[in-house]
């Protein structure tokens, strides 16, 4: 399977804690993206990179969040101090240059208890 | 900041039923994409438009790209029951630094009853 993969696909965890997921994009596509998705809601940008520089980060992501594409291939995506607002499916998405589509993979469902 | 709209939220229709679902943008887009989820699954990419005005047709599918590249429509012909899902349009924002970053609409949720 050459897609988008995400690691893990659930992950449930205690008001508090830290957590972090993994996104490993489609091997030739330079730019990745993350986006937050809740309940009868599209999916709303967090972050994206072109290769490891992050190009933009939303104003909605308060500093708990932080997201890294150290060596330009997978990302990825730490919460700190989680919170209950926090739940939600985190989807990457990444794309081959600027403006095209963009693969999707099958996202990591948060819940926060 | 840039908005996203969408109409209806929700569709409900019986098999060999046309549905249609709206999106508006707040902004002028430089293109715009319209992609499917299916429930449980992740967005699968259908389409982009970039031309004012362009309309472009997959099998059943027929989507359309206003003038003012603000709005868009999603027509599909004679529903079936593998229409069901989810039906997002997307916009990038034309000018700026942005370029790339999908900005969503809440979505159209179809079902099809047989």
């Amino acid at each position: 399977d050459t897609g988008v993969s995400q690691d893990p696909r659930h992950k449930i965890t205690k008001r508090g804690q830290n957590v972090t997921f993994r996104c490993d994009p489609i091997s030739e596509h330079n730019r990745l993206y993350w986006y937050r998705q809740t309940l009868g809601q599209g999916p709303e940008f967090l972050t994206y990179f072109q290769n490891e520089a992050q190009l933009e980060k939303s104003r909605l992501l308060s500093d708990r969040f932080s997201a890294e594409r150290p060596k330009g291939s997978f990302s990825t995506l730490e919460i700190q101090r989680t919170e209950q607002g926090d739940s939600a499916m985190y989807l990457c998405a990444s794309s081959h240059g600027t403006g095209g589509e963009q693969y999707f993979g099958p996202g990591t469902r948060l819940t926060v208890t | 900041g840039q908005q996203v709209m969408q109409i209806p939220q929700y569709q409900h229709v019986q098999e060999g039923e046309d549905f249609t679902t709206y999106c508006n943008s707040s902004t002028t887009l430089s293109n715009i994409q319209w992609y499917k989820q299916r429930p449980g699954g992740h967005p699968v990419f259908l389409i982009q438009l970039v031309k004012s005005g362009e309309v472009k047709k997959q099998k059943r599918l027929t989507f359309q790209f206003g003038e003012a590249k603000k709005n868009s429509s999603l027509h599909i012909t004679a529903t079936q029951t593998t229409d069901v899902g989810t039906y997002f349009c997307a916009g990038i924002n034309a000018g700026g630094t942005s370029y790339g970053k999908l900005t969503f609409g809440q979505g159209t949720i179809l079902t099809v009853h047989p």
